[in-house]
This record gives structure tokens, C-alpha cells and sequence, in this order.
């Protein structure tokens, strides 16, 4: 099974600021690595697929790359609806795993 | 516009079995594999498995393997999951899901809450 590893853990900054949230797998996954924004409630949503391509409706403010095991999602610039807790998955092996995920809090 | 709609919240005793729908519309039913996925109460996401709509084949986590079945109504639009023998552990929301681009999971149901308690 592939383990992902998510750091940091939590990342508290402010509005307008850069977020850069990190995933490292076990082994390589080619590109084959989704990420996912969940805010609390409500169901996760699909933001990046394929390591760098954003999903329908995601603003150009999220950003995602990386291959192998080296994986980054990078937010811009805050927008107060932006802080949530970020998943990453992967689909180059069963079963699909996630990591442990990061939660952009308001500093 | 894709919606995935999910049934209800349940209330179980340990040793007792759910069942959890997921009702699908604004695409073609067959054409995308549908996935299960749990959150425990304060934790991450756990993938249990999928279904293929088309040909109802199966692919489960090895950690659900012995106690999910997933299956499908191709002429209602639903597929459904199943958990036997539930454990005060599965306590959990259950989210279904319609795999997208890149076989990323693109379209979530709002995620059925059950809860396993004596």
C-alpha cells in the first residue's frame, strides 16, 4: 500500500497570504495524485487531478505539481473561504489512499 | 449538472448490518465507476472500494473486503453499499462518489452518518 505523507500538519497564516501544502509518497506515483479541499460539514471537493490540473470551477489561485513522490498544492493568495483541511490522494495503485491531510487555519 | 444523493442517517447496534443508497443524475449512469469512501469522526478519508455501474463488478480495500458489498440498480440511477457485522468503530460518514478525469474522485454525495452504538 502506498503511503502518503502530508506536512505540515497545519499551516496557520492570513488572508492574502501563500499557502504551500507538501505530500510525499512512499514510492513513485508518476503523476497520478489528486487533491481535495473538505471544510467542516460538508463533503471533500475535487481541486486538482493529475498532480497540476484543476478541476472544473477551481479558481486559478490553486495551483498543484510534482511527480514521482514530491507533490505540492499551492494557494497564491488566501481568500477567507480557502481555510480548510487539504487532502491528497493517489490512483497509481489499489487500493486509492489519501494522506493524513492539512489544515489551513486563520492565523 | 452531476448530483449524487445519499440516503439518510442511521442509528445501529453493534453486530447489526446498513445499508447506504446513493442516487445519481446528470450523466450517463454506466459510463463512470462510483466510489465509497469513510470518515470517522474527526479523521481523514479512507478509501473502501468501487463499483462499476455498468457490469456491477467490484473492487474492495482489503480492510473492508470481508464486510462490504456494494451494488447497483442501473434502471433507478443508485448504487448501494452494505456493511455487515458493523463495530462501534464504523461509526463513521459514508460518502459515495463518481470517479472523474484522471480517475480522481469528481462528484461526492453529501455523506450518510452512521452511527454504531448499544
Amino acid at each position: 500500500e502506498i503511503v502518503l505523507t502530508q506536512s505540515p500538519a497545519t499551516l496557520s497564516l492570513s488572508p492574502g497570504e501563500r499557502a504551500t501544502l507538501s505530500c510525499r509518497a512512499s514510492q513513485s506515483i508518476s503523476n497520478f495524485l489528486a487533491w481535495y479541499q473538505q471544510k467542516p460539514g460538508q463533503a471533500p471537493r475535487l481541486l486538482i487531478y493529475d498532480a497540476s490540473n484543476r478541476a472544473t470551477g477551481i479558481p486559478a489561485r490553486f495551483s498543484g505539481s510534482g511527480s514521482g513522490t514530491d507533490f505540492t498544492l499551492t494557494i497564491s493568495s488566501l481568500e477567507p473561504e480557502d481555510f480548510a483541511v487539504y487532502y491528497c490522494q493517489q490512483r497509481s495503485n489499489w487500493p486509492l489512499t489519501f494522506g493524513g491531510g492539512t489544515k489551513v487555519e486563520i492565523k | 449538472q452531476v448530483h449524487l444523493v445519499q440516503s439518510g442517517a442511521e442509528m445501529k447496534k453493534p453486530g447489526a448490518s446498513v445499508k447506504i443508497s446513493c442516487k445519481t443524475s446528470g450523466y450517463t449512469f454506466t459510463d463512470y465507476f462510483i466510489h465509497w469512501v469513510r470518515q470517522a469522526p474527526g479523521q481523514g478519508l479512507e478509501w473502501m472500494g468501487w463499483i462499476n455501474p455498468y457490469n456491477g463488478d467490484t473492487k474492495y480495500a482489503q480492510t473492508f473486503q470481508a464486510r462490504v458489498t456494494m451494488t447497483r440498480e442501473t434502471s433507478d440511477r443508485t448504487v448501494y453499499m452494505e456493511v455487515d457485522t458493523l463495530r462501534n468503530d464504523d461509526t463513521a460518514v459514508f460518502y459515495c462518489a463518481k470517479e472523474g478525469r484522471g480517475y480522481s474522485l469528481a462528484n461526492w454525495g453529501q455523506g450518510t452518518l452512521v452511527t454504531v452504538s448499544s
